[in-house]
């Protein structure tokens, strides 16, 4: 059974670089898009974008110029980097698992991270 | 980019009664790459249905999916207590993924 764990800081300071890992255990990360999601506090979800084992990137263009993602399968993990953070980037994120048949289909517990200055 | 959009924002039912709740697609998603979610208090997002239709492991049928083009719908047919939740629908036809902004359903 797959799990998905995310890990990083839960505070970030303003304008700096917001930095997470997913660690993916029980399945191969081969074949699937691997996300990230966030959700602001009493707010809907927001899909950030996703990276392929292959390097293939998708991001929202709305965050697009601010984001990074990568993979190294040789420790099952993916990371986001978000940069020029503001209060506006606070919330809970998630990783998660996607494909083109059930689209994002296995999630994280989700992360809370809070910008401040 | 796909923008959809879910009506109501809230739905506000009895235990028993029957949901509808819709979701619109601001394009026409190719091959039906729709997909629902639940999400209660806490907790992160459980898939529901994708395909537009198919129930995803685990769900029960009286949760179920439906439309095409720019038009889906979940149906819940007989709200149990625990079916009180926000739900959430995603499209994944191109590369650039959406959520909708959600359906609150609240006991009446």
């Amino acid at each position: 059974q797959v799990k998905l764990q995310e890990s990083g800081p839960g505070l970030v300071k303003t304008s700096e670089t917001l930095s997470l890992t997913c660690t993916v255990s029980g399945a191969s990360m081969n074949n699937y898009y691997w996300s990230w999601i966030r959700q602001p506090p009493g707010k809907g979800v927001e899909w950030i974008g996703y990276v392929h084992v292959s390097g293939t990137t998708s991001y929202s263009p709305s965050l697009k110029s601010r984001l990074t993602m990568s993979v190294d399968t040789s420790k099952n993990q993916f990371s986001l980097k978000v940069s020029s953070v503001t209060a506006a980037d606070s919330a809970i994120y998630y990783c998660a698992r996607g494909n083109y048949l059930h689209g994002v289909e296995v999630w994280g517990q989700g992360i809370t991270v809070t910008v401040s200055s | 980019d796909i923008v959809l959009t879910q009506s109501p924002g809230t739905l506000s039912l009895s235990p028993g009664e029957r949901a509808t709740l819709s979701c619109r697609a601001s394009q026409r998603i190719s091959s039906d790459y729709l997909a629902w979610y639940q999400q209660k208090p806490g907790q992160a997002p459980r898939l529901l249905i994708y395909g537009a239709s198919s129930r995803a492991t685990g769900i029960p049928d009286r949760f179920s999916g439906s439309g095409s083009g720019t038009d889906f719908t979940l149906t819940v047919s007989r709200l149990e207590p625990e079916d009180f939740a926000v739900y959430y629908c995603h499209q994944y036809s191109r590369s650039l993924w959406t959520f909708g902004q959600g359906t609150k359903v609240e006991i009446k």
